[in-house]
């Protein structure tokens, strides 16, 4: 069965400095691997998205993710942090296999300091 | 290309009512899900689908039903509301398949059992 475990339920960072948000998954399969951001009040927008191709991930706003198979990780990171970036982040997992649905981690809220 | 349409936005209903929340995607994707996500936690799924004619229980199945009579929609029908229903529904849809894709999500759906 696929899980994935998001470290931090909460991380804070000053303006201007580096993010980083944690996710380890759980799979039988290459999974699939995606970061979701959801601001206040808003739904669910894709930032990224590791399919099997490159391991270095470039997403949306300045953010990327590394797949790392060795240590079944994908965590986020920011080289400098905006204030628009305090959200909530879901790290999610899409197995190989069909007719299974995809597994949310519990999220990581991000708070950016001025 | 609209994507993902939940209605309605926002509701309030009284304990004892019944209501659907719609959701239809233009996609064309073989997959759907309902998700609710109460205040600070993450997403739950209440049941999926992985095809016209094919649904299946996600974690929090209790008092939801579902159907899937097209590709397009995926209803799902609280019977007797209740307070513990107030939530915010996400829809969403993905291809699916052996190579499974990134979900797509809806605006969601605020419901308020009073």
């Amino acid at each position: 069965a696929q899980s994935v475990t998001q470290l931090d339920s909460h991380v804070s960072v000053s303006e201007g400095t580096p993010v980083l948000l944690r996710c380890n998954y759980s799979s039988s399969y290459s999974p699939s691997l995606f970061w979701y951001v959801q601001h206040p009040n808003k739904g669910l927008q894709l930032l990224l998205k590791y399919t099997s191709a490159a391991t270095l991930v470039k997403g949306i706003n300045g953010f990327e993710a590394e797949f790392k198979k060795s240590e079944t990780s994908f965590h986020l990171t920011k080289p400098s942090a905006h204030m628009s970036d305090a959200a909530e982040y879901f790290c999610v997992v899409a197995p190989f296999s069909g007719n299974t649905p995809l597994v949310f981690g519990k999220g990581t809220r991000l708070s950016v300091i001025a | 290309n609209a994507g993902v349409t939940q209605t309605p936005k926002f509701r309030i209903l009284k304990i004892g009512q019944s209501m659907t929340l719609q959701c239809t995607q233009d996609m064309n994707h073989n997959y759907m899900y309902w998700y609710r996500q109460d205040p600070g936690m993450g997403l739950k799924l209440i049941y999926y689908s992985v095809g016209a004619g094919i649904t299946d229980k996600g974690e929090v199945p209790n008092g939801y039903n579902v159907s899937r009579s097209t590709t397009e929609d995926f209803p799902l029908r609280l019977e007797l509301a209740a307070p513990s229903q107030t939530s915010v529904y996400f829809c969403a849809s993905s291809r699916g398949g052996q190579t499974n894709t990134e979900a797509f999500f809806g605006q969601g759906t605020r419901l308020t059992v009073v």
